[in-house]
């Protein structure tokens, strides 16, 4: 499969743990996104990456809220000190240079419940 | 401030008929506009891709109109399908290379 992949799938965590997710995108892929999704919304954006610079961040990224892309390939999306708010599915996605940003192509998502 | 609506949360049709979803925006000029469609538990896939200078697109079933004017999208599927049946999502994207904004979805239901 050269699909978008993430891990965990799930992830169920206690009010101020700390969580860590992974994101390896298609190989090809230059950009990559992370966005957060709950039920009855769209995804909503958090990050991006083009290669291994982050380029743009959310204002409503809480500094709780940290991602890295440390060789322009895989990424991780950590949260720090989670809270009930915190629970989602946090998408990722990957798009080729020549799209620009469009055309974006998403993992399968982990789902965090925050308890 | 910059709003997105798809105006039906819910659509219900019959196998066979043609379904049509609506994207408005408000405050926006998108460069482009792009249709995804979500099944329960998986992420978004990608559809159809419409640009600001284009009028229409088809894809197999598929046609998506961009109208700038009423600012506004239609996504029509023809000849429906109970497979078809799922959460269709516009997201626009902003000029400059900003990340895409998302619509909340329209849930399709294709009833045999």
């Amino acid at each position: 499969d050269t699909g978008v992949s993430q891990n965990p799938r799930h992830k169920i965590t206690k009010r101020g743990q700390n969580v860590t997710f992974r994101c390896d995108p298609i190989s090809e892929h230059n950009r990559l996104y992370w966005y957060r999704q709950t039920l009855g919304q769209g995804p909503e954006f958090l990050t991006y990456f083009q290669n291994e610079a982050q380029l743009e961040k959310s204002r409503l990224l809480s500094d709780r809220f940290s991602a890295e892309r440390p060789k322009g390939s895989f990424s991780t999306l950590e949260i720090q000190r989670t809270e009930q708010g915190d629970s989602a599915m946090y998408l990722c996605a990957s798009s080729p240079a020549r799209t620009g940003g469009a055309e974006q192509y998403f993992g399968p998502g982990t789902r965090l419940t925050v308890t | 401030s910059q709003k997105i609506e798809q105006n039906s949360e819910a659509l219900n049709i019959q196998e066979g008929k043609t379904a049509t979803l609506t994207c408005n925006y408000t405050n926006y000029s998108p460069a482009y506009l792009q249709w995804y469609r979500q099944d329960p538990g998986r992420g978004p896939v990608f559809l159809l891709l419409i640009r600001e200078n284009e009028k229409e697109k088809r894809k197999e079933r598929l046609k998506v109109t961009f109208d700038t004017t009423l600012k506004q999208s239609l996504f029509h599927i023809t000849a429906s399908q109970p497979a078809d049946s799922a959460t269709y999502l516009c997201a626009l994207d902003m000029r400059g290379n900003t990340p895409l904004v998302f619509g909340k979805g329209t849930r399709l239901s294709v009833i045999a």
